[in-house]
């Protein structure tokens, strides 16, 4: 079935750093998500990328979606201490795109 | 507005007793309906999703079921609860047409422990 991979893992930034974290499908994705889950609650939904190349930015936030649609990345720029989280994309499951596969995550913490 | 409500928040059980987790949403319907599992400090796993009443797709085969009753109640039960059970289990729902159609809309999550 459908594999999402992220990397890193962790990341441990000083605020004010920049952070990005990259997520690779190991196949072509018709679209792919971002969620933002900050300690001890819930996933939040980020975005939405659909087109291939394309590329959204939310503020300080920085999302785009490969031209081969499988791969993903979210870059931060100037990181604050309320960017603290795990950060997961997602992509549809199956061919039938009714259910979502998450991503490991990737866990930032911000250094004041 | 839709919204997604999720309990009990917290439960400690004994190995080897039941479970049952509900999940109710509002302001929508026929919604496409998930369980997530999250161990502690890990991704989110699919357990379960529902696209309609009485429509049960497992994920992973395990001693965990889900039922929909109704259009927008989703449950997680287990007759006999295993350690390997404790975990943050979020419940969730999407407009039909899965990640074709929007994101995902999680509720705040229930906290179990297995002991």
């Amino acid at each position: 079935g459908q594999q999402v991979m992220q990397i890193p893992q962790y990341q441990h930034v000083q605020e004010g750093e920049d952070f990005t974290t990259y997520c690779n499908s190991s196949t072509t994705l018709s679209n792919i998500q971002w969620y933002k889950q900050r300690p001890g609650g819930h996933p939040v939904f980020l975005i939405q990328l659909v087109k291939s190349g394309e590329v959204k930015k939310q503020k300080r936030l920085t999302f785009q979606f490969g031209e081969a649609k499988k791969n993903s990345s979210l870059h931060i720029t100037a990181t604050q201490t309320t960017d603290v989280g795990t950060y997961f994309c997602a992509g549809p499951g199956d061919n039938y795109g009714q259910n979502f596969v998450f991503g490991p995550g990737t866990r930032l913490s911000v250094l004041p | 507005s839709q919204t997604i409500h999720q309990w009990p928040a917290t439960l400690v059980q004994p190995v080897g007793s039941p479970l049952s987790l509900e999940c109710t949403v509002e302001g929508t319907s026929n919604p496409n309906l998930y369980w997530y599992r999250q161990a502690a400090g890990r991704g989110l796993q699919l357990l379960f999703y529902s696209v309609g009443i009485g429509q049960i797709s497992s994920e992973v085969p395990q001693n965990l079921s889900a039922s929909r009753p109704q259009d927008r109640q989703f449950i997680l039960s287990s007759k006999k609860l295993l350690l390997s059970d404790s975990g943050f289990y979020l419940c969730a729902w999407s407009r039909s047409g899965g990640p074709w159609a929007g994101e995902l809309f999680f509720g705040e999550g229930s906290r179990l422990t297995v002991l």
